[in-house]
């Protein structure tokens, strides 16, 4: 099964972006890299997904890297309701994900 | 609002009872999955229906079992309950490459085992 680590916490300020990265050494050339958030008592939030190229949607952009090992999850400018936590996922063909433990981010005002 | 809606939210159950969990997916999506989280742990795959079969699997024992209707919609199902089976039981599901293999969640079904 893939593995896929991720920092256990990170915080950031109002407006800035943030950078959260993921490191799934172990992905195999079919699994797409996923992210989701999740707040308390809620499921995952998608956020967004790709496979080779950088992707971008309204709610963020996604750089993966060349041998796809590792990803990172760019928020341009976090707001207060941006704090959750965050998880990368890899996943193949049958769309089985492994999750990583995720990233818990904090906003400061 | 991902369209995938799950019953019930919360419910409790004593050891060695059986639970049945429900999940609708999103309109037109014909992959369900079943996923179990564990309090600050991530997600953890349990099984995948696909056209009405078990498309997958991942490491949990025989007594976690489920079903995929011709609606698409699924069912999970635990039996002899277990302490450690105390989690949030998560339902995502997708329609392939005609969805751009975009996954949504449910909101989940909380189970505590006393």
């Amino acid at each position: 099964d893939a593995k896929t680590t991720q920092p256990n916490s990170m915080e950031s300020n109002e407006e800035e972006p943030v950078h959260l990265p993921c490191n799934h050494s172990t992905i195999s050339g079919t699994d797409y890299i996923h992210w989701y958030r999740q707040l308390p008592s809620q499921g995952p939030e998608y956020v967004i997904h790709g496979l080779t190229s950088n992707v971008n949607n309204r709610m963020a952009s996604l750089a993966i890297a060349e041998d796809r090992k590792s990803s990172t999850l760019i928020l341009h400018r976090a707001t207060l309701r941006d704090a959750a936590v965050y998880y990368c996922a890899s996943g193949g063909s049958n769309y089985k994900l492994t999750f990583g433990k995720g990233t818990l981010l904090t906003v400061n005002p | 609002e991902t369209g995938v809606t799950q019953s019930p939210t919360h419910l409790i159950k004593t050891r060695g009872q059986q639970v049945t969990l429900r999940c609708s997916s999103q309109s037109g999506h014909n992959t369900v999955s079943w996923y179990q989280q564990a309090l600050g742990q991530g997600p953890q795959f349990i099984f995948q229906y696909y056209r009405e079969e078990e498309n997958g699997r991942g490491n949990f024992p025989p007594r976690f079992s489920g079903l995929q209707f011709p609606n698409y919609s699924s069912e999970l199902n635990v039996n002899a309950l277990e302490l450690d089976d105390s989690a949030l039981y998560l339902c995502a599901s997708s329609g392939g490459p005609s969805s751009g293999n975009t996954i949504y969640f449910g909101e989940g079904s909380w189970l505590t085992v006393v």
